[in-house]
Formats: C-alpha cells, sequence, structure tokens
C-alpha cells in the first residue's frame, strides 16, 4: 500500500532562516507526490507535486521540494521563511490500484510549522 | 479560492441525529473526494466518486452514506451520529479519475455533535 510519513510533528524555525519539513514515502512504482498547506479553520491548499521530470520542483509561496528516489524522501524547503509560512503542512501520495491510479491522496499525519520573529 | 463550495461551514447537533453535508465541485470536474480531519486520526479519506459512481472507499463508516448527483455536486449523509463524528469534514474535487493532478479542496463542514 502507498503511504507517506512526516516524522516531525512540528518544526520551529527563525524568520529569514531556511526551512525544511521532511516526508518520506513507501510506494510501489513510481511515486505521484503532493505538498499541501492547511491554515487554521481552512481547507487544505495545494503547493506543489512531483509527477515526473526534475527532482527539484518549484511549487507557490516561494516552497520547493526534492525528490529524492533513493532516500525515498520529498522534502518541502524554502530559503527563507516568513511569519506567515506557519500553517500545517501535509505531504501525500496518490494511491494506485493495480497498474493504475484511483485518484485520491493518502496524506501524512503534518507538520506544524512555527517561524519565529 | 479553490473553486469547491462547502456547505453548511459550521454545524452544531446531538449524538444520534442526523446530517447532510453538501459539496459542489470546480466547474467541470468529474471526481469528488470526502475526507474527515480529526485530532487523532488526521486526514482520512472516506469516499470518491467520479461523474455520479461510486469510485473508491476508505474508511466509511456504514452509518455514513454519500452520492453525487446529475449536477455533480456530491452529499456526505451522518447518522445516528457519536461523540466521535465531530471532526471537519473536507470534500475535494479533481478532473479525471485516475490522473496525475492535484486535488482541489473546500474550506470544510466543521461538525460538532454534543
Amino acid at each position: 500500500a502507498q503511504s507517506v510519513a512526516q516524522p516531525e510533528d512540528q518544526v520551529n524555525v527563525a524568520e529569514g532562516n531556511p526551512l525544511t519539513v521532511k516526508c518520506t514515502y513507501s510506494v510501489s512504482g513510481n511515486p505521484y507526490l503532493f505538498w499541501y498547506v492547511q491554515y487554521p479553520n481552512r481547507g487544505l491548499q495545494f503547493l506543489l507535486k512531483y509527477i515526473t521530470g526534475d527532482n527539484l520542483v518549484k511549487g507557490s509561496y516561494g516552497f520547493e521540494a526534492e525528490f529524492n528516489k533513493s532516500q525515498t524522501s520529498f522534502h518541502l524547503k524554502k530559503p527563507s521563511a516568513l511569519v506567515s509560512d506557519s500553517a500545517l503542512y501535509f505531504c501525500a501520495v496518490r494511491d494506485k490500484v493495480g497498474s493504475g491510479n484511483t485518484g485520491k491522496l493518502i496524506f501524512g499525519q503534518g507538520t506544524t510549522l512555527q517561524v519565529k520573529p | 479560492d479553490s473553486g469547491v463550495t462547502q456547505t453548511p461551514k459550521h454545524l452544531i447537533t446531538a449524538t444520534g441525529q442526523r446530517v447532510t453535508l453538501r459539496c459542489s465541485p470546480r466547474s467541470g470536474d468529474l471526481s469528488v473526494y470526502w475526507y474527515q480531519q480529526s485530532l487523532d486520526q488526521g486526514l482520512q479519506f472516506l469516499i470518491q466518486y467520479y461523474n455520479g459512481e461510486e469510485r473508491a472507499k476508505g474508511n466509511i463508516l456504514e452509518r455514513f452514506s454519500a452520492q453525487q448527483f446529475p449536477d455533480l455536486h456530491s452529499e456526505l449523509n451522518l447518522s445516528s451520529l457519536e461523540l466521535g463524528d465531530s471532526a471537519l469534514y473536507f470534500c475535494a474535487s479533481s478532473g479525471i479519475a485516475g490522473n496525475t493532478g492535484e486535488l482541489f479542496f473546500g474550506e470544510g463542514s466543521r461538525l460538532t455533535v454534543l
């Protein structure tokens, strides 16, 4: 079964410093990986995805993620954190049934990012 | 704005009652997904519909049911409610079932069961 894991419940970083939110995956075949952000009392907003191609994926709000096949990781990064980046971040993988995709996403438990001024 | 609309935004009800949550997908999207978000369970997939037909089923309780109508909107029915059903329920949509694209989420319906 497809799965993702986010090993950190919370990440704290000072404003202006680089941030990394970790995600590892377990899939059969090639993974389709996603990052979403959730602000308090809001829905999930899509940040970026990896389907194929370049291992470094650029997304919204200055975020990027690096796909590493050998380490089965898809860490979310940003060179300079903002206080407004403070939110709950979810890594997700698209589910598969047999050789096809069902369409649904399987989410990690989420990582709370706290950026302090 | 994702283009996915969910109503109601908030709902407070009592144990044993029944509620209906409604979702209108993005214009043109054929797939609708329902997720439950609770503090202890995280984001759990409940069920997916594609163009009116059930496509995938997750950890959806027998007390819960859903359907997608010809105009593509979807409803999630929750009955015999228990305290543990209190959660945020999200609807998401996408263009084609089984494609590689992202899901677009609504703002959610927060259900409180007292």
